[in-house]
């Protein structure tokens, strides 16, 4: 298994850009969420999914879209980018609650750094 | 709502000397508690988590937890540190029912170990 993969590694925009942060699972969770790291500020939620067809906001929603058509993929897009959103960006997965293998760990991929002049 | 607080941004210690990461928590319902560890450049690993049961935990790489509910802490512990130690530590809590998924990470601890 890759677990769950991130791409690209690293990123710079221009303000105002649009971009799409990509990642996917192969562990077949239902679960998935996108965190963004400031230093100082631990991880923060954005956006999040409990199946295909799913999502719903976290505590950071503001600038970010997500839609989540397989239960493999769960894209991050930034629809106009700003400063404001340089940061380091997680995805992560994890098994439904009710599953016989859930162990309710989430399990984080290598992450993006996204830089927005 | 809740909310994490780890009451040490940086917390520096000599090699094979014992170390504690503080955190406390605040929720109005039942929690899970976890540690994770990032090591410079690189994504979260989990060192361990409370679920139920035994309010010690014990995870990878010689850590531990203690769960103390009535003081709302979960603060982690290793006996004798490693220079491979040095890395950030996370404390995250999570909830069941609709908020399973949503982890409320804190601040970081940056563990530095010197020898």
């Amino acid at each position: 298994n890759a677990g769950v993969t991130q791409t690209p590694k690293f990123q710079v925009l221009k303000t105002g850009q649009s971009m799409t942060l990509q990642c996917a699972q192969d562990m077949n969770h239902e679960y998935m969420s996108w965190y963004r790291q400031d230093p100082g500020m631990g991880l923060r939620l954005i956006h999040y999914s409990v199946g295909a067809g799913i999502t719903d906001q976290g505590e950071v929603p503001n600038g970010y879209n997500v839609s989540r058509s397989t239960t493999e993929d769960f894209p991050l897009r930034l629809l106009s980018a700003a400063p404001s959103q340089t940061s380091v960006y997680f995805c992560a997965s994890s098994y439904s609650p009710s599953g016989r293998s859930s162990s309710y760990e989430q399990y984080f991929g290598p992450g993006t750094r996204l830089t927005v002049t | 709502a809740q909310s994490v607080t780890q009451l040490d941004s940086q917390v520096p210690v000599f090699e094979e000397a014992p170390v504690e990461l503080r955190c406390n928590y605040s929720s109005s319902v039942s929690v899970y508690l976890f540690w994770y560890v990032q090591y410079p450049n690189q994504g979260l690993q989990l060192l361990l988590k409370y679920l139920s049961g035994s309010t010690l935990v014990k995870g990878i790489n010689g850590f531990e937890a203690e769960f103390n509910k009535s003081q709302t802490s979960f603060h982690l512990r290793k006996p004798s540190v490693h220079i491979s130690d040095t890395a950030e530590y996370f404390c995250a809590v999570g909830s069941g029912g609709t908020s399973y998924g949503k982890l409320t990470f804190g601040q970081g601890t940056i563990l530095t170990v010197h020898p």
